[in-house]
């Protein structure tokens, strides 16, 4: 049973640049949430997808949006990269009325 | 604002030590606790508790939910090399129907040495 999986694992962007991370969740599972985590810091709620639509936001700006697909994967895009955008990305799935969230190993992105 | 506070933010203990870990938390609409284990990126799944004054139990881990005092421990016994990780604590928060989101506190890095 394939759990979540992101890609790429690294990623080297330079400040103003345009990024798009991915995200597939575990097999039978249809909600997918974003998470930034800084070093040192727990994972910060960005937002949530359930059947193709954004359905909870955390405090990011609209520079970061996403979109999920008919097969319940999910990308996240962040535009006009600032410094402060260094952070490792974490997706996670879960079932719409499920509760536990299951992580993947998350996309390190570095902005310079 | 919602908060989840853990503490002590690092520990460091010898290979057999008993450590219990805290959470606590300020939310509106709770409605569970989660306890992960983050080794290098992926948090792993530990724990959900709903419910206040039963233990949740997986080997040497436990858990248990005080929804009088807002807050939660984490105990680990006979710890090992492998307990080497940062534990987050996470609030799952709903704003109605089947919308919920999880806030997490900052995690408590735990290094037990040999």
């Amino acid at each position: 049973d394939a759990g979540v999986t992101q890609s790429p694992t690294h990623l080297i962007k330079t400040r103003g640049q345009q990024v798009t991370l991915r995200c597939s969740p575990k097999s039978g599972h249809d909600t997918v949430s974003w998470y930034q985590q800084a070093l040192g810091q727990g994972p910060q709620f960005i937002f949530q997808y359930y059947e193709e639509e954004e359905r909870q936001r955390g405090n990011f700006p609209d520079r970061f949006s996403g979109h999920q697909f008919p097969n319940y994967s999910s990308e996240l895009n962040v535009n006009a990269l600032l410094l402060g955008d260094s952070a490792l990305y974490l997706c996670a799935s879960s079932l719409a009325r499920g509760v536990v969230q299951y992580f993947g190993p998350g996309t390190r992105l570095t902005v310079t | 604002e919602d908060k989840v506070v853990q503490s002590p933010l690092s520990l460091v203990v010898h290979e057999g030590d008993t450590v219990t870990l805290n959470c606590s938390y300020e939310v509106t609409n709770f409605r569970s606790l989660l306890w992960y284990k983050q080794e290098k990126k992926a948090p792993t799944f530990l724990f959900m508790l709903t419910s206040s004054g039963i233990e949740k139990k997986s080997g040497r881990l436990s858990s248990i939910l005080d929804k009088k005092e807002l807050s939660s421990i984490l105990n680990i016994t006979a710890t090992q090399t492998g307990d080497s990780a940062i534990y987050l604590c996470a609030v799952e928060i709903t704003s109605g129907g089947s919308n919920y989101k999880l806030t997490f506190g900052k995690g408590t890095l735990l290094t037990v040495n040999p």
